[in-house]
Protein backbone atom coordinates (compact mmCIF):
# COMPACT_ATOMS: atom_id res chain seq x y z
CA UNK A 1 0.00 0.00 0.00
CA UNK A 2 1.01 3.48 -0.92
CA UNK A 3 2.12 6.18 1.50
CA UNK A 4 3.33 9.61 1.37
CA UNK A 5 4.82 11.48 4.21
CA UNK A 6 5.77 14.58 4.64
CA UNK A 7 8.10 16.74 6.69
CA UNK A 8 8.10 18.85 8.57
CA UNK A 9 4.63 19.46 9.25
CA UNK A 10 5.00 22.66 10.07
CA UNK A 11 7.35 24.95 9.26
CA UNK A 12 8.23 29.04 9.49
CA UNK A 13 10.69 31.32 8.10
CA UNK A 14 11.52 34.88 8.14
CA UNK A 15 10.77 36.67 4.43
CA UNK A 16 13.88 35.81 1.71
CA UNK A 17 14.62 32.51 2.93
CA UNK A 18 15.36 29.86 0.61
CA UNK A 19 13.52 26.67 1.85
CA UNK A 20 12.97 22.75 1.03
CA UNK A 21 10.44 20.69 1.45
CA UNK A 22 10.55 16.96 1.74
CA UNK A 23 7.91 14.69 0.23
CA UNK A 24 8.65 10.41 0.84
CA UNK A 25 6.90 7.56 -0.66
CA UNK A 26 6.78 4.09 -0.46
CA UNK A 27 6.06 2.40 -3.63
CA UNK A 28 8.69 4.13 -6.42
CA UNK A 29 5.74 2.36 -9.27
CA UNK A 30 4.13 6.13 -9.77
CA UNK A 31 3.06 7.93 -13.17
CA UNK A 32 3.78 10.59 -11.68
CA UNK A 33 4.15 13.43 -8.18
CA UNK A 34 2.56 16.34 -8.00
CA UNK A 35 3.23 19.37 -5.58
CA UNK A 36 -0.03 21.36 -4.65
CA UNK A 37 -0.86 24.83 -2.38
CA UNK A 38 -3.99 24.96 -0.19
CA UNK A 39 -4.59 28.32 1.14
CA UNK A 40 -7.45 28.16 4.25
CA UNK A 41 -10.53 27.49 2.96
CA UNK A 42 -9.60 27.01 -0.86
CA UNK A 43 -9.20 24.01 -2.95
CA UNK A 44 -5.66 23.08 -4.15
CA UNK A 45 -3.75 24.77 -6.64
CA UNK A 46 -1.33 22.83 -8.75
CA UNK A 47 2.35 23.88 -8.37
CA UNK A 48 4.36 21.64 -10.23
CA UNK A 49 4.23 17.85 -11.88
CA UNK A 50 6.92 15.86 -12.02
CA UNK A 51 6.33 12.68 -14.14
CA UNK A 52 7.98 9.22 -13.66
CA UNK A 53 10.96 9.45 -16.25
CA UNK A 54 11.68 13.28 -14.79
CA UNK A 55 14.17 14.37 -12.70
CA UNK A 56 12.88 17.74 -12.03
CA UNK A 57 10.28 20.55 -12.89
CA UNK A 58 10.93 24.31 -12.26
CA UNK A 59 8.16 27.54 -12.34
CA UNK A 60 9.27 30.42 -11.34
CA UNK A 61 10.87 30.72 -7.44
CA UNK A 62 9.44 26.98 -7.40
CA UNK A 63 11.80 24.07 -8.41
CA UNK A 64 10.89 19.79 -7.52
CA UNK A 65 12.85 17.09 -7.68
CA UNK A 66 12.28 13.35 -7.99
CA UNK A 67 13.98 10.41 -7.02
CA UNK A 68 11.94 7.82 -8.04
CA UNK A 69 14.52 4.78 -6.66
CA UNK A 70 14.94 6.25 -3.29
CA UNK A 71 11.31 7.49 -2.91
CA UNK A 72 12.17 11.01 -2.28
CA UNK A 73 10.59 14.27 -3.87
CA UNK A 74 12.20 17.74 -2.48
CA UNK A 75 10.02 21.16 -3.11
CA UNK A 76 12.62 24.06 -3.02
CA UNK A 77 11.04 27.78 -2.63
CA UNK A 78 13.59 30.48 -3.20
CA UNK A 79 13.05 33.99 -1.62
CA UNK A 80 10.39 32.96 0.21
CA UNK A 81 7.72 35.92 0.54
CA UNK A 82 4.50 36.10 2.64
CA UNK A 83 2.25 35.18 0.27
CA UNK A 84 4.02 31.77 -0.29
CA UNK A 85 2.39 30.86 3.70
CA UNK A 86 0.00 28.14 3.21
CA UNK A 87 0.21 24.06 3.13
CA UNK A 88 1.98 22.11 0.46
CA UNK A 89 0.90 19.11 -0.38
CA UNK A 90 2.34 16.25 -2.39
CA UNK A 91 1.07 13.72 -4.15
CA UNK A 92 1.99 10.75 -5.75
CA UNK A 93 -0.63 8.79 -8.51
CA UNK A 94 -0.79 4.94 -9.63
CA UNK A 95 -4.26 6.26 -10.83
CA UNK A 96 -5.74 7.96 -7.82
CA UNK A 97 -3.75 10.42 -6.13
CA UNK A 98 -2.34 9.23 -3.04
CA UNK A 99 -1.85 12.39 -0.51
CA UNK A 100 0.72 13.30 2.11
CA UNK A 101 -0.32 14.96 5.14
CA UNK A 102 1.43 18.54 4.25
CA UNK A 103 3.88 21.40 5.86
CA UNK A 104 2.30 24.17 6.60
CA UNK A 105 4.45 27.12 5.74
CA UNK A 106 4.77 30.45 7.28
CA UNK A 107 6.82 33.11 5.96
CA UNK A 108 6.92 35.89 8.40
CA UNK A 109 7.82 39.93 7.10
CA UNK B 1 -11.52 29.20 -19.32
CA UNK B 2 -13.79 28.31 -16.03
CA UNK B 3 -12.16 25.91 -13.42
CA UNK B 4 -13.96 23.39 -11.63
CA UNK B 5 -16.93 24.19 -9.99
CA UNK B 6 -18.34 22.71 -7.00
CA UNK B 7 -21.65 23.20 -5.16
CA UNK B 8 -22.55 24.29 -2.58
CA UNK B 9 -19.46 25.91 -1.39
CA UNK B 10 -21.50 24.70 2.10
CA UNK B 11 -23.70 22.63 3.43
CA UNK B 12 -25.24 22.24 7.06
CA UNK B 13 -27.46 19.54 7.08
CA UNK B 14 -28.89 17.21 10.28
CA UNK B 15 -27.85 13.64 10.84
CA UNK B 16 -29.50 10.72 8.95
CA UNK B 17 -30.64 13.06 6.16
CA UNK B 18 -29.51 12.49 2.52
CA UNK B 19 -26.80 15.30 0.62
CA UNK B 20 -26.00 15.50 -2.77
CA UNK B 21 -22.91 17.41 -3.76
CA UNK B 22 -22.19 18.92 -7.57
CA UNK B 23 -19.38 18.78 -9.21
CA UNK B 24 -18.79 20.69 -12.66
CA UNK B 25 -15.73 19.36 -14.39
CA UNK B 26 -13.29 21.90 -16.82
CA UNK B 27 -14.75 21.39 -20.41
CA UNK B 28 -13.23 18.62 -22.26
CA UNK B 29 -12.02 16.64 -19.64
CA UNK B 30 -12.30 13.02 -19.31
CA UNK B 31 -11.39 12.25 -16.31
CA UNK B 32 -12.99 13.01 -12.74
CA UNK B 33 -12.14 12.56 -8.85
CA UNK B 34 -13.65 12.51 -5.74
CA UNK B 35 -11.42 13.24 -2.72
CA UNK B 36 -12.45 14.04 1.22
CA UNK B 37 -10.73 16.05 3.73
CA UNK B 38 -11.59 15.34 7.43
CA UNK B 39 -10.69 18.13 9.47
CA UNK B 40 -6.66 17.36 10.85
CA UNK B 41 -6.13 14.82 8.31
CA UNK B 42 -5.27 14.20 4.80
CA UNK B 43 -6.80 14.04 1.31
CA UNK B 44 -8.47 10.98 1.13
CA UNK B 45 -9.72 9.36 -2.34
CA UNK B 46 -13.03 8.34 -2.93
CA UNK B 47 -13.78 7.30 -6.56
CA UNK B 48 -12.56 8.01 -9.74
CA UNK B 49 -14.31 8.06 -13.80
CA UNK B 50 -12.16 7.79 -16.27
CA UNK B 51 -14.65 8.46 -20.14
CA UNK B 52 -16.90 5.31 -20.25
CA UNK B 53 -15.08 3.25 -18.32
CA UNK B 54 -16.60 1.76 -15.30
CA UNK B 55 -15.53 3.74 -11.74
CA UNK B 56 -13.15 3.25 -9.59
CA UNK B 57 -14.90 3.32 -6.49
CA UNK B 58 -12.45 1.80 -4.08
CA UNK B 59 -12.02 4.68 -1.87
CA UNK B 60 -15.70 4.88 -1.09
CA UNK B 61 -16.01 4.44 2.50
CA UNK B 62 -19.18 2.69 3.18
CA UNK B 63 -22.50 1.87 1.00
CA UNK B 64 -24.15 5.23 1.90
CA UNK B 65 -22.28 6.83 0.19
CA UNK B 66 -22.40 6.69 -3.96
CA UNK B 67 -21.73 9.30 -7.52
CA UNK B 68 -22.64 9.13 -10.70
CA UNK B 69 -21.21 10.89 -13.97
CA UNK B 70 -23.01 11.91 -17.14
CA UNK B 71 -20.97 11.40 -20.01
CA UNK B 72 -17.67 13.57 -19.52
CA UNK B 73 -19.86 15.97 -17.45
CA UNK B 74 -21.37 16.74 -14.21
CA UNK B 75 -20.71 14.08 -11.51
CA UNK B 76 -22.42 13.91 -8.12
CA UNK B 77 -21.56 12.31 -5.06
CA UNK B 78 -24.66 11.12 -2.81
CA UNK B 79 -24.36 10.43 0.84
CA UNK B 80 -27.59 8.46 2.39
CA UNK B 81 -28.21 8.75 6.48
CA UNK B 82 -25.48 11.14 7.08
CA UNK B 83 -23.27 10.54 10.00
CA UNK B 84 -21.16 12.64 11.94
CA UNK B 85 -18.04 12.04 10.71
CA UNK B 86 -19.02 12.45 7.32
CA UNK B 87 -18.24 15.99 8.13
CA UNK B 88 -15.36 16.86 6.30
CA UNK B 89 -14.79 18.90 2.90
CA UNK B 90 -15.19 16.90 -0.26
CA UNK B 91 -13.15 17.98 -3.34
CA UNK B 92 -13.76 17.54 -6.67
CA UNK B 93 -10.87 17.24 -9.21
CA UNK B 94 -10.40 16.83 -13.00
CA UNK B 95 -7.71 15.79 -15.38
CA UNK B 96 -7.49 15.51 -19.20
CA UNK B 97 -6.71 12.31 -19.80
CA UNK B 98 -6.14 10.76 -16.51
CA UNK B 99 -3.37 9.40 -14.92
CA UNK B 100 -0.22 11.16 -16.53
CA UNK B 101 -2.00 14.80 -16.32
CA UNK B 102 -2.39 17.40 -13.49
CA UNK B 103 -5.40 17.09 -11.37
CA UNK B 104 -7.19 20.68 -10.84
CA UNK B 105 -9.14 20.91 -7.64
CA UNK B 106 -12.60 22.90 -7.14
CA UNK B 107 -13.08 24.76 -3.92
CA UNK B 108 -14.78 21.87 -2.30
CA UNK B 109 -17.61 22.01 -0.32
CA UNK B 110 -17.43 21.74 3.40
CA UNK B 111 -20.22 19.74 4.62
CA UNK B 112 -21.17 20.05 8.22
CA UNK B 113 -23.17 17.07 10.09
CA UNK B 114 -25.36 17.71 12.88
Amino acid sequence: KQEVTQIPAALSVPEGENLVLNCSFTDSAIYNLQWFRQDPGKGLTSLLLIQSSQREQTSGRLNASLDKSSGRSTLYIAASQPGDSATYLCAVTGGKLIFGQGTELSVKP
Amino acid sequence: GAGVSQSPSNKVTEKGKDVELRCDPISGHTALYWYRQRLGQGLEFLIYFQGNSAPDKSGLPSDRFSAERTGESVSTLTIQRTQQEDSAVYLCASSSTGEVQPQHFGDGTRLSIL
